[in-house]
């Protein structure tokens, strides 16, 4: 079993949706969530990273962590075009547990925002 | 863009040849992680290379080897090549070893590698 499941789409939603995207995880050591974009023939890029349960809102976008079911979601808002990419999401343990800057990535979900 | 750049772009080898791929990290940045980046996979962690000393290793074999150089430049090497070894290696730097707000890791944009 992987650490880090992510279901891999492809996901295709019209404009204007609001898109969700999922991981969950096994590994209770994971304290630092994050979600990467990647557009094609690029490297993956920061969009929201958060520590440990909770909320976290930058304009369109909204990350939610719940620990207790190890479950994270990336909410996307009015999505445009723009937003076509592979979100991918990754996690790292604290120093604590040995986590050093490693991150660990789900598969990524390919989304695509049609006209 | 990140500031991180990554040489070559793409990258054709056969099979038991040896590769070197090359990172150019921001300016400051102590840190370097290479990942690797199968087709349709997220990445996956190679190695992470703090102050030019090894800090940290993925399940990857000891044919994949890294240096890092006090010029924020770093190398990550792979010998006797195998098909497997075919996908997108990507280079990370950040601040310092350990994550936090201050220690985000930025990504090039990758070198392609096909094992033939």
């Amino acid at each position: 079993q992987k650490e880090v499941e992510q279901d891999p789409g492809p996901l295709s939603v019209p404009e204007g949706a609001i898109v969700s995207l999922n991981c969950t995880y096994s590994n209770s050591a994971f304290q630092y969530f994050m979600w990467y974009r990647q557009y094609s023939r690029k490297g993956p890029e920061l969009l929201m990273y958060t520590y440990s349960s909770g909320n976290k809102e930058d304009g369109r976008f909204t990350a939610q962590v719940d620990k207790s079911s190890k479950y994270i979601s990336l909410f996307i808002r009015d999505s445009q075009p723009s937003d076509s990419a592979t979100y991918l999401c990754a996690m790292s343990q604290s120093i604590l547990t040995g986590g050093g800057n490693k991150l660990t990535f789900g598969t990524g979900t390919q989304l695509k925002v049609e006209l | 863009e990140t500031g991180v750049t990554q040489s070559p772009t793409h990258l054709i080898k056969t099979r038991g040849q040896q590769v070197t791929l090359r990172c150019s990290s921001q300016s400051g940045h102590n840190t370097v992680s290479w990942y690797q980046q199968a087709l349709g996979q997220g990445p996956q962690f190679i190695f992470q290379y703090y102050r030019e000393e090894e800090n940290g290793r993925g399940n990857f074999p000891p044919r994949f080897s890294g240096l890092q150089f006090p010029n924020y430049s770093s190398e990550l090497n792979v010998n006797a090549l195998e098909l497997d070894d075919s996908a997108l290696y990507l280079c990370a730097s950040s601040l310092g070893s350990t994550f936090s707000a201050k220690n985000i890791q930025y990504f090039g944009a990758g070198t392609r590698l096909s094992v033939l």
